[in-house]
């Protein structure tokens, strides 16, 4: 059965940094990967995928993500935080099925931006 | 223009009622799903359609019943109301194999 694990619950940083959020999957075959965002009261907002090809995928809002298959990770990576980033992101993985695909999410990582 | 659309944005209702939910998309998308965010904010698929067949129908009480009229919308009834139902309903769609587009959810509150 797939799975996806996000290690940090919270995180917090200063704006003008540099962020990290953390995934790691399980899943049998060749994963389709996501990174979506949810801002308070919102619904959730793809910010990349990774299907194949290229490790590095670059996402909006100056967000990229890389595929390790060696470490089972996709993490999202953003060079300078602005205070609107501040929302919860979720890791999902999928596996297609009859037309559609079932996405298993991660339990997601707050992410705060002090000013 | 919203793509995905639910309604209502709220609902707060008590324990033992009848309520439904309603999804549109006008993005020509023939897939469309409806998932449960809790209180955690653990986000977990309910059931899919595809071209108005139920393709994923995961653990889910009987009292929560999907209808798909049309490829554009997907209803969610939910029979007999309880305490645990309370949660964040999301509505998504997706053209085949593509990402999923998400409604803004609705908010169930049960009293």
């Amino acid at each position: 059965a797939q799975s996806v694990t996000q290690p940090d619950i919270h995180i917090t940083v200063s704006e003008g940094a540099s962020l990290e959020l953390r995934c790691n999957y399980s899943y049998g075959a060749t994963p389709y990967l996501f990174w979506y965002v949810q801002s308070p009261g919102q619904g959730l907002q793809l910010l990349l995928k990774y299907f194949s090809g290229d490790t590095l995928v670059q996402g909006i809002k100056g967000f990229e993500a890389e595929f390790k298959r060696s470490q089972s990770s996709f993490n999202l990576r953003k060079p300078s935080v602005h205070w609107s980033d501040a929302a919860e992101y979720f890791c999902a993985v999928a596996r297609f099925t009859g037309g559609g695909n079932k996405l298993t999410f991660g339990t997601g990582t707050q992410l705060k931006v002090e000013l | 223009d919203t793509a995905v659309s639910q309604t209502p944005k709220y609902l707060v209702t008590q324990m033992g009622n009848d309520k439904s939910i309603k999804c549109e998309q006008n993005l020509g998308h023939d897939t469309m799903y409806w998932y449960k965010q809790d209180s955690k904010k653990f986000l977990k698929i309910m059931f899919s359609y595809n071209n108005k067949e139920l393709i994923i129908n995961e653990t889910v009480p009987n009292r929560f019943s999907p209808k798909s009229p049309d490829k554009a919308h997907l209803n969610l009834h939910i029979n007999s109301l309880e305490l645990g139902d309370s949660a964040v309903y999301f509505c998504a769609s997706s053209q085949t194999n593509q990402p999923q587009h998400f409604g803004d959810g609705t908010r169930l509150s049960i009293l």
